[in-house]
């Protein structure tokens, strides 16, 4: 089984921060996904990187895929209360294999 | 609209009882997976399913069995419940893996 390690579990900063949270594992992905799920819902997908090295931006948020794609790094530029949740990464394996591993999440809560 | 249903929302049961929990997606996606959430566990994956009629296990199965018999429907049935399958549980359906997988709105679980 493939873990992904993320960090840090837990994060708690003023509106106006910025923020980085990462995605690590001694693991190859084919595709690294980072999901945001609300209390009481589902995860949601935030955005997909594929290639090596790919950076792409939603908004505010900044995604990029290490270049041996082991890892990734999700950065919040002036936080938001509504940034509030818990933010995972989830990487496909490929080659065969369908399963799709979840990180643990980091739960993000943006104080007005 | 597109969407992923599950049922029921909410179920308290007792060891023992045999129990299903309904998965429905009306997006013609092939892939479709079981996910079981627990605090400090994260999202961890039970079934899978590459199509009708094909199933494998995911990381946790045990306690658990899966049947694929439509596109659209995914059961997850535990035949003898315990205490230590309480938890969060998600449907998700995808067009593929590694694509973005669309979560139902989650089922908890109470085995007393």
């Amino acid at each position: 089984t493939q873990l992904l390690e993320q960090s840090p579990q837990f994060l708690s900063i003023q509106e106006g921060e910025n923020l980085t949270v990462y995605c690590n594992s001694s693991s190859v992905f084919s595709s690294l996904q980072w999901y945001r799920q609300e209390p009481g819902e589902g995860p949601v997908l935030l955005v997909t990187v594929v290639t090596g090295g790919e950076v792409k931006k939603l908004k505010r948020l900044t995604f990029q895929f290490g270049d041996a794609r082991k890892d990734s790094s999700l950065h919040i530029t002036a936080a938001q209360p509504g940034d509030t949740g818990l933010y995972l990464c989830a990487g496909a394996s490929g080659a065969g294999s369908y399963q799709l591993t979840f990180g643990k999440g980091t739960k993000l809560s943006v104080i007005p | 609209e597109a969407q992923v249903t599950q049922n029921p929302r909410y179920l308290i049961t007792v060891t023992g009882k045999k129990l299903t929990v309904t998965c429905s997606q009306n997006m013609n996606h092939e892939y479709m997976s079981w996910y079981r959430q627990d605090p400090g566990l994260g999202l961890r994956q039970i079934y899978y399913s590459m199509n009708v009629e094909v199933t494998d296990k995911g990381d946790v199965p045990e306690g658990y069995k899966v049947s694929r018999k439509e596109k659209r429907n995914f059961p997850l049935i535990l035949e003898s419940p315990s205490p230590n399958q309480t938890s969060l549980y998600f449907c998700a359906s995808s067009p593929s893996v590694g694509y973005t997988q669309y979560f139902g709105p989650g089922t908890r679980l109470t085995v007393l």
